[in-house]
């Protein structure tokens, strides 16, 4: 079946640290991979996303490679900042059957100055 | 603004009461999705409908009713709550089911007393 597991929040980090939030899948077929971000009091947005293997997805400073050989596509940023607390999603869909979206827990990152 | 609005924000609800969750896109999609976000719990898809027809229910209670008069309409109908159900309802629509670009709306807190 398909399922994301990500790191367990809550992650709280210096503005201009080193964010790493780490997420595996296990999908049927060949699944494209995104990361989607939930800012407080409001809804999903999608981040950036990758399609197939070794592509890296990128924007606003932060990216995830896909890693086929690893089922991973862990989500950096070189240096957050307090604008950068949200909900960070790691999301997949499997590319076979009806390719529905399928989500992990969330990580909750919080910036402080 | 995402372009998936949806009503109301908030909402509180006995658990004998009836009350009803509107979603609403003019994005011109054809596929709309009802996710419920509980705390530590992956996103949840609840229902799926395309081109107004429910695809998908995945297993979901029956005091949960979908409801899709059109294209750029979804409702969740609410009958006999449990608190259990309290979460954050989220809405979404894509071009159509399979497609990938998702757009989700602020959601409806929901909490069943």
């Amino acid at each position: 079946g398909n399922s994301v597991t990500q790191m367990e929040g809550p992650v709280t980090l210096s503005e201009e640290a080193f964010l790493t939030i780490n997420c595996t899948y296990t999908a049927t077929g060949y699944p494209s991979l995104f990361w989607y971000v939930q800012y407080p009091g409001e809804g999903l947005q999608l981040l950036l996303k990758a399609t197939k293997a070794d592509d890296k997805g990128s924007n606003k400073g932060f990216e995830a490679t896909y890693r086929k050989e690893t089922t991973s596509f862990h989500l950096e940023k070189g240096s957050v900042q307090v604008s950068d607390s949200a909900v960070y999603f790691c999301a997949l869909t499997s590319q076979t059957g009806a390719n529905n979206l399928f989500f992990g827990t969330g990580t909750r990152l919080t910036v402080i100055p | 603004e995402t372009g998936v609005t949806q009503t109301p924000r908030h909402l509180v609800m006995g658990m004998t009461n009836k009350k009803s969750l509107k979603c609403e896109q003019h994005l011109g999609h054809n596929a709309m999705y009802w996710y419920k976000q509980s705390a530590k719990k992956p996103l949840e898809l609840m229902f799926v409908y395309n081109f107004k027809e429910q695809t998908e229910n995945n297993s979901v209670p029956s005091r949960f009713s979908p409801e899709c008069p059109n294209s750029s309409h979804l409702f969740l109908h609410l009958h006999t709550l449990q608190p259990e159900d309290s979460a954050l309802y989220l809405c979404a629509s894509s071009p159509q089911q399979g497609t990938e670009d998702y757009t989700f709306g602020s959601g409806t807190r929901l909490t069943v007393v």
